[in-house]
């Protein structure tokens, strides 16, 4: 079975435009969250939705937001990029909302110039 | 903000030796979660511990949890080459609920030389 994909791999933009990140769960899986890893530090949590709900939110900014789609995949949408949003975004899906285990993509390595 | 810190930050061992990596955390956990990262690319699930368990095993790989010091530990023996990565711990506080929220310890760097 196919793990958690994400696109693109890579992506360059200039401050101040938009970006839209997707990511596919694991077949079954319901639940998707959505990390931010900045060079040398651990992930940080942006959202999480469930059955097309959103269940949690980090501690991000209005310009960051999600959806999640029917078929349980996901978009992360950042507007008005600043330098520092240049990161590695990280999508993980689980069975279900909750201390279940989280399976992670590849990621989607974001540069902002 | 990260929920806790790994030690140490960096690790250097040779192939067949044992590596220790010890997490420290803030608040109520659920569950705690070891994973690897290699190269700056995406994280493998290694283990999950809950809170009402104190010792887990997976091949190669013990974890010990503490909640009354809030700190777990992750032990890799007879370590490889292969074992080189980024260690990170995650865990699900208990205040998120029924929410799938992890938060991340700041990463042991494994290296593992021949």
């Amino acid at each position: 079975d196919a793990g958690v994909t994400q696109s693109p791999t890579h992506l360059i933009k200039t401050r101040g435009q938009h970006v839209t990140l997707r990511c596919s769960p694991i077949s079954g899986h319901k639940s998707v969250s959505w990390y931010q890893q900045v060079l040398g530090q651990g992930p940080q949590f942006i959202f999480q939705y469930y059955e097309k709900e959103e269940r949690g939110r980090g501690n991000f900014p209005d310009r960051f937001s999600a959806r999640q789609f029917p078929n349980y995949s996901s978009e992360l949408n950042v507007n008005a990029l600043l330098l520092g949003d240049s990161a590695l975004y990280l999508c993980a899906s689980s069975l279900k909302s909750g201390d279940y285990e989280q399976y992670f993509g590849p990621g989607t390595r974001l540069t902002v110039t | 903000s990260q929920q806790g810190e790994e030690d140490p930050q960096a690790l250097s061992i040779q192939e067949g030796e044992n590596a220790t990596m010890n997490c420290s955390y803030k608040t109520s956990i659920n569950n705690l979660q070891w994973y690897r990262q290699n190269s700056g690319r995406g994280l493998v699930h290694l283990i999950l511990i809950r809170s009402n368990e104190r010792e887990k095993h997976s091949g190669r790989l013990r974890v010990t949890l503490d909640t009354s010091k809030k700190s777990s530990s992750l032990l890799i023996t007879a370590s490889r080459a292969a074992d080189t990565a980024s260690y990170f711990c995650a865990t699900a506080p208990r205040e998120t609920g029924t929410a799938s929220k992890l938060t991340f310890g700041t990463g042991t760097r494994l290296q593992v030389t021949l």
